[in-house]
């Protein structure tokens, strides 16, 4: 079955400095990656997503991931962070019939 | 632009009452799903449904029942709701048809039970 591991439920970083969020992957086929992030108060919006094209994503707001097979690893970066990233993020995995969330990141930002 | 709407953001509930969320797509997605979501659990599955009067039980189904008698509307049901239901709803949607789709998710309902 398929499952993902956010690691660390909190990350806080100061405005300008790179966002890392890192989310490992458990799939006996090519998963298909998610990353949403949520608002407060609000539902998940799609961030990105791979589907076994390119390896680097791209994806809204300045985010991207990069899959890497050999570390079975989905992480997100943003180069610099801005006030309005502040916010939950999830990894998800898609299943048979599903999806397979992570337990989330909230990313804090200091001016 | 899919929506999905859910018919409450913020609801009160009594210990013990029935509790209906309702969650409406306008995109004509065959799947239709049920999360919670509480700190540090990220989202976990209840029921989801693929088709009009189908259903199928997700991680936590116990407490819950579903409904889906059209195709674009899906309701959660709390038969009789306890304290441990106080949490936060999602209501999502996607298509079969899409390899590799992403889900849509509605607002959210946040629900205490007092």
């Amino acid at each position: 079955a398929q499952s993902v591991t956010q690691l660390g439920s909190h990350v806080s970083v100061s405005e300008g400095a790179l966002v890392l969020l890192r989310c490992n992957y458990s799939s006996s086929v090519p998963p298909y990656l998610f990353w949403y992030v949520q608002y407060p108060n609000q539902g998940l919006q799609l961030l990105l997503k791979y589907t076994s094209a390119a390896t680097l994503v791209k994806g809204i707001n300045g985010f991207e991931a990069e899959f890497k097979k050999s570390e079975t690893s989905f992480h997100l970066t943003k180069p610099s962070a801005h006030m309005s990233d502040a916010a939950e993020y999830f990894c998800a995995v898609r299943g048979n019939n599903d999806m397979r969330f992570g337990a989330g990141t909230r990313l804090t930002v200091k001016p | 632009d899919v929506k999905v709407t859910q018919s409450s953001r913020y609801l009160v509930k009594r210990t013990g009452e029935k509790v209906f969320l309702e969650c409406v797509q306008d995109m004509d997605h065959e799947n239709m799903f049920w999360y919670r979501q509480d700190p540090g659990l990220g989202l976990r599955l209840i029921y989801f449904s693929y088709d009009v009067k189908m259903k199928e039980k997700g991680d936590i189904p116990e407490g819950y029942s579903v409904s889906r008698e059209k195709k674009e509307r899906f309701s959660l049901i709390l038969e009789s709701a306890s304290t441990n239901q106080t949490s936060m709803y999602l209501c999502a949607s996607d298509s079969p048809k899409v390899f590799g789709e992403t889900q849509y998710f509605g607002p959210g309902t946040r629900l205490l039970v007092l």
